[in-house]
């Protein structure tokens, strides 16, 4: 597609319930990205792939928390038995890798899906 | 570790007004990639620019510029003019290379500027 899109935008969800968050990146881009925004806060690295594999999931919070890019395309993000400090924006961004440098790839966001944990 | 300070929490100004956003970062590495991303209030982050390490040319781009000193570890943003439709939180970023070949960005906590008109 034309941007990373992401779906639920919003997501409303009782304590204890499991989610999925999607992510469908831009068409070709090699690299997919998981963040976590928190209100007033800049976004904090989760996890990435590099097409199907999942590089580096340093940044997964707990065991609770999975991501899964089984087609080297779409991704979920997956949070089980889901607590109220898990509320926070998802973000997810993809970048193209090519000959350059990798650092110096740009990673274009989606517009987020906003979780609420009551 | 690599970090990055945005010391500023919020800004007002008048339109019209010039403003700087601060972006002070932290790392041990030589090669490395600075990023401001802008979050209008709509959600989505929006790229506006990237610069290396080995680059130190400040650069302009309409009524912005971007102040790059390695001696000081700083990135600033320069808004010139500023317009109600700057209005939004502005996030500075860095990337590395330490972290492998697809290194993670690392993100200040966000200036949040608002222009009144």
């Amino acid at each position: 597609g034309a941007g990373v899109s992401q779906s639920p935008r919003y997501k409303v969800t009782k304590r204890g319930q499991d989610v999925a968050l999607r992510c469908d990146p831009i068409s070709g881009h090699v690299s997919l990205y998981w963040y976590r925004q928190a209100l007033g806060q800049g976004p904090e690295f989760l996890t990435y792939f590099n097409y199907e594999a999942q590089q580096d999931k340093s940044g997964l919070p707990n065991d609770r928390f999975s991501a899964e890019r089984p087609e080297g395309s779409i991704s979920t993000l997956t949070i089980q038995r889901t607590e109220q400090r898990d509320s926070a924006m998802y973000r997810c961004a993809s970048s193209l890798t090519t000959g350059r440098p990798s650092g110096a790839n740009v990673l274009t966001f989606g517009a987020g899906s906003r979780l609420t944990v009551l | 570790a690599q970090k990055v300070t945005q010391a500023q929490t919020e800004i007002s100004v008048v339109e019209k007004e010039d403003v700087t956003l601060d972006c002070v970062y932290e790392t041990r590495d030589t090669t490395y990639y600075l990023f401001w991303y802008k979050q209008p209030p709509s959600g989505e982050l929006v790229f506006l620019i990237r610069r290396n390490s080995f680059d130190e040319q400040n650069e302009i781009s309409g009524r912005y510029s971007w102040n790059f000193q390695k001696s000081t570890s700083s990135f600033n943003f320069t808004i010139t003019a500023s317009q109600v439709v700057d209005s939004a939180v502005y996030f500075c970023a860095l990337k590395t290379s330490s972290t492998g070949a697809n290194s993670k960005l690392t993100f200040g906590k966000g200036i949040t500027l608002s222009v009144r008109p």
